[in-house]
Order: C-alpha cells, then sequence, then structure tokens
C-alpha cells in the first residue's frame, strides 16, 4: 500500500480481555517496528523485525505482550490479559534498511488507540 | 539508557514569527538524529534527518542543527505558519530502536 496500515484504529476493551493489532507495512520494508505512545510521555520503543525474526524484543513491557510477523510483511502485536496501564496509542513503523543506524527513512502509521476499562 | 529532552513543552507564538526548538541528549553515541511533526490523532512524519557525521540539514523553512559532542540539537522554524501547528518529536538513534523525547507542542496563532 501507499502507506503503514494499522487496524484497528480504535478499541475499547475490557480489562483481563486479549487484543491484537495489526499492521500492515509499506509493500517491500524489510524492518518494521512497534512503539508505544502513553498519554503525556514520549514513544516507547517495544520490538523490531528484520523480515519474519524480531533480533530485538527488549522493549516489550512484559510477557503479557507478543509479536510475529509472517511473510516478511503483516504483523500482529497481541497483548494478552489487558491491564489499564496498557492504554496507549500503538505505533507500527517500517524502512526499507534493517534499523534506524543506515539513516534511512522510517514511515510511521497513523496508530491503534487501546482503551482498556 | 539514552534519554532524550525536548524544551520547551509547548509554544504559541504568532504567526510570521521565526522560532527555535530544542532537543539534548545524554549519550552523544549516535548514529543519527530525527525531528518528526505529529498531528492530533495522527502518525509521525519525519521533517529532517541528521546523520552523526554532519551538521545541519534544511528543508524548506526548517534547519535543524547537530551538535554531538554537546548532546545537542535544534530545529529552527522561519517564518512559522498556522499551518505548522503540530507536536514536534526529536528522536536519536543508537541502534534499531529510535529514542524519543516527548515533545514540543506549537501553536502559530493567525
Amino acid at each position: 500500500g501507499a502507506g503503514v496500515s494499522q487496524s484497528p484504529s480504535n478499541k475499547v476493551t475490557e480489562k483481563g480481555k486479549d487484543v491484537e493489532l495489526r499492521c500492515d507495512p509499506i509493500s517491500g520494508h524489510t524492518a518494521l517496528y512497534w512503539y508505544r505512545q502513553s498519554l503525556g510521555q514520549g514513544l516507547e520503543f517495544l520490538i523490531y523485525f528484520q523480515g519474519n525474526s524480531a533480533p530485538d524484543k527488549s522493549g516489550l513491557p512484559s510477557d503479557r505482550f507478543s509479536a510475529e510477523r509472517t511473510g516478511g510483511s503483516v504483523s500482529t502485536l497481541t497483548i494478552q490479559r489487558t491491564q489499564q496501564e496498557d492504554s496507549a496509542v500503538y505505533l507500527c513503523a517500517s524502512s526499507t534498511q534493517p534499523g534506524t543506524g543506515a539513516g534511512n527513512t522510517i514511515y510511521f502509521g497513523e496508530g491503534s488507540w487501546l482503551t482498556v476499562v | 539508557k539514552q534519554e532524550v529532552t525536548q524544551i520547551p513543552a509547548a509554544l504559541s507564538v504568532p504567526e510570521g514569527e521565526n522560532l527555535v526548538l530544542n532537543c539534548s541528549f545524554t549519550d552523544s553515541a549516535i548514529y543519527n538524529l530525527q525531528w518528526f511533526r505529529q498531528d492530533p490523532g495522527k502518525g509521525l512524519t519525519s521533517l529532517l534527518l541528521i546523520q552523526s557525521s554532519q551538521r545541519e540539514q534544511t528543508s524548506g523553512r526548517l534547519n535543524a542543527s547537530l551538535d554531538k559532542s554537546s548532546g545537542r540539537s535544534t530545529l529552527y522554524i522561519a517564518a512559522s505558519q498556522p499551518g505548522d501547528s503540530a507536536t514536534y518529536l526529536c528522536a536519536v538513534s543508537s541502534g534499531y530502536a529510535l529514542n524519543f523525547g516527548k515533545g514540543t507542542s506549537l501553536l502559530v496563532t493567525p
């Protein structure tokens, strides 16, 4: 597609339920990133994929969070047993080159706004 | 751990003014620094990327500078317009991840 596409754009869920957030990166982009933006906080790195593998999962806040990527394209971020502190905007981004050190442009989606009630 | 700070947190200026947004970071071992713009309810748009070996980058009315040794960057916006109103985020790269500041919320009034 023309840009990074995320779904759902908005999700309200009850505490304790599982949620899945989807990211469809720009076609041909091998690198994919998930970030979280909480109210009043900066963007927090969650996980990075190069192809289908995730060399860096260091940002996942707990074992309730997991992510996968299939076919070198679509990625899913899953949050199990959601808590109120999980409420945030979850942003996906992609780039042509691995990592951000190469200086290549990174493109962000519009985010999935998650509210846990 | 890399810490990125942006000052001011919020700024309101009348249309036509030139303005400067500041970004500082604690670890000078970076690959590059990027400035992004975020509109309400939207994702981030990359404005300028400065490689660690560069001192500045320009795009239209925007100019970003980088002083890696002192851990500072500035984003200069010339002749501001109401359409420039947004949150501006600074991010530094030390590897896979970008480390973001909390942003400067800019309001340009007509």
